[in-house]
């Protein structure tokens, strides 16, 4: 069955310094999203991605958050410079272009900031 | 108006039992509405979708009972087992948007 996959699955990192959270979303999905989930609270969406472009972003997706679609498969979230409360887990979705198709989510990238 | 309420915020079961976790939503452009079990340290698994036209679906020991005059979905897990013990999650999604997510439940079912 095909699956979204996410690369690293643990990131630490110190405060200033940039990271970059990749995901492989499903084939041929052409909806992808990056959501946060801050440790137990609820999941929050960050940004939804298509036709090469930002469809839709969320108050957090800050001028310190990009995304990107390198090539035909990976899809990157770069935050230029880490905070403390950039701690979370990082989700990757994708969703097929069908209406009302259903969304499926990566197993996450837990970042922590120190 | 964006917002999904979720209740109860934890649930414990007997297993056999059957738990029923309700959300309610205020923006009737909500055309999508699914459930995602959480296991801790994974990412959500969606379990199973609904959308507006149909009042029940059910898929396997999951039922989803949709209530649109209510604004009202909730999750029916039959026979539950203590592998349901998990953190479910609804959502609603406006055509062609991103996932507006509930607050969450914990749900622990009891051997």
């Amino acid at each position: 069955e095909p699956e979204v996959t996410q690369t690293p699955s643990h990131q630490v990192t110190q405060m200033g310094q940039e990271v970059i959270l990749r995901c492989v979303p499903i084939s041929n999905h052409l909806y992808f999203y990056w959501y946060r989930q801050i440790l137990g609270q609820k999941v929050e969406f960050l940004v939804s991605f298509y036709n090469n472009e930002i469809s839709e972003k969320s108050e957090i997706f800050d001028d310190q958050f990009s995304v990107e679609r390198p090539d035909g498969s990976n899809f990157t979230l770069k935050i230029r410079s880490t905070k403390l409360e950039d701690s979370a887990m990082y989700f990757c979705a994708s969703r097929s272009g069908t209406s009302g198709s259903d969304q499926y989510f990566g197993p996450g990238t837990r970042l922590l900031v120190l | 108006q964006q917002q999904v309420k979720q209740s109860p915020q934890s649930l414990i079961v007997q297993k056999g039992g059957i738990p029923i976790i309700n959300c309610a939503y205020e923006n009737t452009a909500f055309d999508y509405f699914p459930w995602y079990q959480q296991f801790p340290g994974k990412g959500p698994a969606l379990l199973i979708a609904i959308r507006p036209d149909v009042s029940e679906k059910k898929e396997g020991r999951f039922t989803i009972s949709f209530n649109k005059s209510a604004k009202q979905f909730s999750l029916h897990i039959m026979d539950s087992q203590p592998g349901d013990s998990a953190t479910y999650f609804c959502a609603a999604r406006k055509p062609a948007r991103q996932l507006t997510f509930g607050s969450g439940t914990q749900l622990t079912v009891l051997p």
